[in-house]
């Protein structure tokens, strides 16, 4: 079975730093490409970031690109989202998705969601 | 660019059929057959139920079927059940500098 679960979230001070976490199982993690998505409290989906199968391709909504940074450890089926330069627009559940196999755009999986909240 | 435009709420009465449009421009949903929707119950995480327009993976039941035409794609579901009461969102290819938008949400009620 597929699973995705993150970790990491938490409350942060707008301007600090926080990473993310997506632990990954029930599949061979290193044959997807995976991405995050964020949901701000009542609001719509909103994909933030996606990495290449051996990591060495990102990118980033324009929303976050300078300040968040996406990487995987495929020697421990791990996603990470690095967030730096909180700010309270920031807010939001952010969820790991793995992307659809082969020559398709969409996302089949989706772990539970970290919740990020930036406040003083 | 903008997120895909999407009717805020429909509804329909248990063995009903709804529809949920989707809509965007040429550069988007017009431009790609990567449209994809997604079941989201309150709480809970984001399900894949339709992907490349109008494939379904499996599990998913045959009520739930997608299409398309021009800049719009549409979700339709027949044989309306308490369960599929959610929010609904759609999810398009933009191209290689935004990668993908997603829908603003539609909330089905199951009168």
């Amino acid at each position: 079975e597929v699973q995705l679960v993150e970790s990491g979230g938490g409350l942060v001070q707008p301007g600090g730093s926080l990473r993310l976490s997506c632990a990954a199982s029930g599949f061979t993690f290193s044959d997807y490409w995976m991405h995050w998505v964020r949901q701000a409290p009542g609001k719509g989906l909103v994909w933030v970031s996606r990495l290449s199968t051996d990591g060495s391709t990102t990118m980033y909504a324009d929303s976050v690109k300078g300040r968040f940074t996406i990487s995987r450890d495929n020697t421990k089926d791990t996603l990470y989202l690095e967030m730096n330069s909180l700010r309270a627009d920031d807010t939001a559940v952010y969820y790991c998705a793995r992307g659809l196999y082969g020559h398709s755009v969409g996302f089949d999986y989706w772990g539970r969601g970290a919740l990020v909240t930036v406040s003083s | 660019q903008s997120a895909l435009t999407q009717p805020r709420s429909v509804s329909g009465s248990p063995g009903q059929s709804v529809t949920i449009s989707c809509t965007g421009s040429s550069s988007d949903v017009g431009g790609s057959n990567y449209v994809s929707w997604y079941q989201q119950h309150p709480g809970k995480a984001p399900k894949l139920i339709i992907w490349d327009v109008t494939k379904r993976p499996s599990g998913v039941p045959d009520r739930f079927s997608g299409s398309k035409s021009g800049n719009t794609a549409s979700l339709a579901i027949s044989g309306l059940q308490a369960e599929d009461e959610a929010d609904y969102y759609c999810c398009s290819y933009a191209g290689s500098y935004t990668f993908v938008l997603f829908g603003g949400g539609t909330r089905l009620t199951v009168l």
